[in-house]
């Protein structure tokens, strides 16, 4: 059963500090996703990952995957209030459709 | 394009009672899910559908129902509804499965939050 897990789930930081999140999952997979999500709205889709080292990156996001660890992370640059938000990745579960969801680290960043 | 449509925004049930969430595309997208958010849980997948006529359970599909039978709309029923299933529903599309071209992003709607009494 495919397990997907994010860490922190909290995140409070300050503008123009740099930090990494991480996600997890624990069964092979072909993509990996991020989205964001702000309080009270519906889910946007960040990035797509597919293969093994790569790297994506929009603004202050850059997003990784690393398919042998199992992991990809998303680093944030020079942080900025905009980017408060909850932040989720997804996997799909091998040879299907369905995607599993990690529980999302909640991120604000204070002036 | 209006993307992706879910009715109602708010609902509130009385246990026992059924109702449809209603969720529309008009991208002739090709995919639809429903998923479930729950405050810690993140989303979990309830049921999708790869095209018209053809759906499959996903990760929590006890107490809910599908069917497809036209590309635009993917309606989910509630059979009996029950406290256990307050929470946020969202709908999701994409152009196709993410296995032929995992780079289609999907779209989600605005979503309908559900409260059983």
């Amino acid at each position: 059963e495919l397990k997907v897990e994010q860490n922190p789930l909290f995140l409070s930081m300050q503008e123009g500090k740099n930090y990494t999140i991480y996600c997890n999952y624990s069964t092979t997979s072909d993509r990996l996703y991020w989205y964001r999500q702000d309080p009270g709205k519906s889910l946007e889709s960040l990035f797509v990952l597919l293969s093994n080292g790569a790297v994506k990156q929009e603004g202050r996001l850059m997003a990784s995957l690393d398919t042998k660890a199992r992991l990809s992370t998303l680093h944030i640059t020079a942080a900025v209030h905009d980017l408060s938000a909850t932040y989720f990745c997804a996997v799909a579960q091998g040879g299907s459709e369905k995607l599993v969801f990690g529980k999302g680290m909640k991120l604000t960043v204070n002036p | 394009n209006a993307g992706v449509t879910q009715t109602p925004k708010f609902q509130v049930l009385k246990t026992g009672q059924s109702m449809t969430l209603q969720c529309a595309q008009d991208m002739n997208h090709e995919y639809m899910s429903w998923y479930r958010q729950d405050p810690g849980m993140g989303l979990r997948l309830i049921h999708y559908s790869v095209g018209a006529g053809i759906t499959d359970q996903g990760e929590v599909p006890n107490g809910y129902n599908v069917s497809r039978s036209t590309t635009e709309d993917f309606p989910l029923r509630l059979l009996s509804a029950a406290p256990s299933q307050t929470s946020v529903y969202f709908c999701a599309s994409s152009l196709t499965t993410g296995r032929t071209f995992p780079t289609d992003t999907q779209y989600f709607g605005p979503g309908t939050r559900l409260t059983v009494l």
